[in-house]
């Protein structure tokens, strides 16, 4: 049981490219959530599913994009990389709504050129 | 106002000190409270969830709940080095759809 699995563990682009970050959980969880964490600022939701089939948008969703590609999987997409896109990015996964006990992926770090 | 705002910190104590992380929230219709815990360089992980107001007691960890107030704090009691770690607060905010608020995470460092 690995819970929630993310790769790459680590990246370099140049701005302008684009990439995907892969998400995987294997607790048959319905709802899968996309963050970012920068210094001193939290975490920020940037997409969440709340199942299969549907994608919403959280508090800082410009610039990427979601894909809930089965119940396991949820990617996030960088169109075109921007330096501000720098971060450490997550994800969670739940049975439930956001009211309920996230777990969370180990992240990946995302420098940006 | 930031929607969920903890101490700056970093907070410094002596190993078997009490450790005490506050948090304030501006939702009041909030019902879900956590502290997770996050290592350098690691992932958040849950170390207590609260509902109700009032403590919360698992081991050395104690929430506390006063939601008049819209205040939710952590205590850890006999701290150790090994609970030198950022302490996140999260909260529910029934006014954003129930999306999970965080804050900004306070520094905590157990000195032996």
């Amino acid at each position: 049981n690995a819970g929630v699995t993310q790769t790459p563990k680590f990246q370099v682009l140049k701005t302008g490219q684009s990439m995907t970050l892969q998400c995987a959980q294997d607790m048959n969880h319905n709802s899968m959530y996309w963050y970012r964490q920068d210094p001193g600022m939290g975490l920020r939701l940037i997409y969440y599913s709340a199942s299969e089939g549907t994608t919403d948008k959280g508090e800082v969703p410009n610039g990427y994009n979601v894909s809930r590609l089965n119940k396991r999987e949820f990617s996030l997409r960088l169109e075109s990389a921007a330096p501000s896109q720098t971060s450490v990015y997550f994800c969670a996964s739940n049975y439930g709504g956001q009211e309920e006990t996230q777990y969370f992926g180990p992240g990946t770090r995302l420098l940006v050129l | 106002q930031k929607e969920v705002e903890q101490n700056s910190g970093p907070l410094s104590v002596p190993e078997g000190a009490i450790a005490s992380l506050n948090c304030t929230y501006s939702d009041r219709g909030s019902q879900s409270f956590f502290w997770y815990r996050q290592y350098s360089g690691k992932s958040p992980e849950l170390i207590m969830s609260i509902y109700s107001n009032g403590d919360k007691e698992d081991g050395r960890f104690t929430a506390q709940l006063n939601k008049a107030s819209q205040y939710v704090s952590l205590l850890i009691r006999d701290s150790q080095p090994s609970d030198s770690a950022t302490y996140l607060c999260a909260v529910s905010a029934p006014s954003q759809g129930g999306k999970l608020i965080f804050g900004q995470g306070t520094e905590l460092s157990v000195k032996p």
